[in-house]
Order: structure tokens, then C-alpha cells, then sequence
């Protein structure tokens, strides 16, 4: 069964912590993604990565950066952390064109910052 | 500036009604539309999707209706059922881009029993 893999499920951490949110897929996908999902709002592109150590800015990336060392996992950073990025964070993952159809999603890390 | 409006924001419909969800998009070099299923606690998963060279798209009790010229497109879910109570999301994108999707903002729907 392919999946997508968040490493926690549930997090809280202090403002100011510096916070590394783990994402791994086992499906080979080239394109990875990391979303933030609030009532109302949606979802929200924070970056996406399309190959190793290539990475964009989605919509809202001001306050995270991002890393992909290897083609299987992408990471999310929140480099100091702030009470309103207290969300629930999803990492997705994609092939490229042609093969594309769709996105896999993973169980989502619901994060409070105190 | 949204590029995909979703309508309505929640829903409430009997056992056994057709819940309805609307769509609709600005940019027409989009070419692929899929909706995605969210249950509570859940990350989004694929339900159905359809190219704008169909009008009509079936899987079983969901339907895609498709309207290039409008630049619509709609989930019916037929014969809704307490256990398709969750959130759905439209989305579209367009070659290239890598296939980022861009998304509606959601619909809650629920079913009662």
C-alpha cells in the first residue's frame, strides 16, 4: 500500500523552538509538497519541491524553509516558532507529466506552538 | 485573487439525497479537475477526477458534470449515505507548472441518518 509518512501526528512546542515537521514517500514520486490547513482558509502551498534539493515558495512560505536531500523525504522547518503557525500541516506528494494523477496526502501533524 | 471558487461552504443533506458541490474556474488552460475526500483527522484523498475533453464523469454514486463553456464543473454524490459525511475540495491545474494544484476552499457536508 504506498503511502505518505508524517513522522508525528501531534506536536507542541514553545514560540521560539525551532521545529523540523518530516514527511517520507515511498512511491517515487518526482513533486512533493507541504500544505497548511486552517478552518476556513483551506489549504494553503507553503513550498513544493519538483526534484533533490530543488524547492519553491508556494502561497504563504514567510516564517518555514523547507529541505529535500533525498528524493524521498521533504522537511519542514519553522525556523522560530510562532503561536499563529499553530495548524495542521499536510505533506503531499505527485509524479510528474505525463504519469500525473493526483496527489497522495499523508495523515496531516497537527501543530500547537504555546 | 481565488482561481477556483467552491459553493457551497457547508451542506446538510438526508440519507439518501444528492448532495450537490459547485466549482468554478478562471483560468481555461486548466486540463485536469479531481476532487478529494477529507475525512476528520484525515489527510485529502483522491475521489474522482475528469479532463475537460468529457462533460460527464461516473464512479459508482459520484458523478463529475462538466461545463467547459461555463467554466464549471460539480460533484453529485447520489444516494448519500452518514458515511460520506466529510469535507470536499475541488481543485484544477494545468500542464507544466510542475501540476500544482489549486484549490477551492472547501465544503462540509454532512449527512444525516
Amino acid at each position: 500500500d504506498v503511502k505518505v509518512t508524517q513522522s508525528s501526528r501531534y506536536l507542541v512546542k514553545r514560540t521560539g523552538e525551532k521545529v523540523f515537521l518530516e514527511c517520507v514517500q515511498d512511491m517515487d514520486h518526482e513533486n512533493m509538497f507541504w500544505y497548511r490547513q486552517d478552518p476556513g482558509l483551506g489549504l494553503r502551498l507553503i513550498y513544493f519541491s519538483y526534484d533533490v534539493k530543488m524547492k519553491e515558495k508556494g502561497d504563504i512560505p514567510e516564517g518555514y524553509s523547507v529541505s529535500r536531500e533525498k528524493k524521498e523525504r521533504f522537511s519542514l522547518i519553522l525556523e522560530s516558532a510562532s503561536t499563529n503557525q499553530t495548524s495542521m500541516y499536510l505533506c503531499a506528494s505527485s509524479l510528474r507529466q505525463p504519469n500525473f494523477y493526483g496527489y497522495t496526502f499523508g495523515s496531516g501533524t497537527r501543530l500547537t506552538v504555546v | 485573487q481565488q482561481q477556483v471558487k467552491q459553493s457551497p461552504q457547508s451542506l446538510i443533506v438526508q440519507k439518501g439525497g444528492i448532495s450537490i458541490i459547485n466549482c468554478a474556474y478562471e483560468n481555461t488552460a486548466f486540463d485536469y479537475f479531481p476532487w478529494y475526500q477529507q475525512f476528520p483527522g484525515k489527510g485529502p484523498a483522491l475521489l474522482i477526477a475528469i479532463r475537460p475533453d468529457v462533460s460527464e464523469k461516473k464512479e459508482g454514486r459520484f458523478t463529475i458534470s462538466f461545463n467547459k463553456s461555463a467554466k464549471q464543473f460539480s460533484l453529485h454524490i447520489m444516494d448519500s449515505q452518514p458515511g460520506d459525511s466529510a469535507t470536499y475540495f475541488c481543485a484544477a491545474t494545468r500542464a507544466g507548472n510542475n501540476r500544482k494544484l489549486i484549490w477551492g476552499l472547501g465544503t462540509s457536508l454532512g449527512v444525516n441518518p
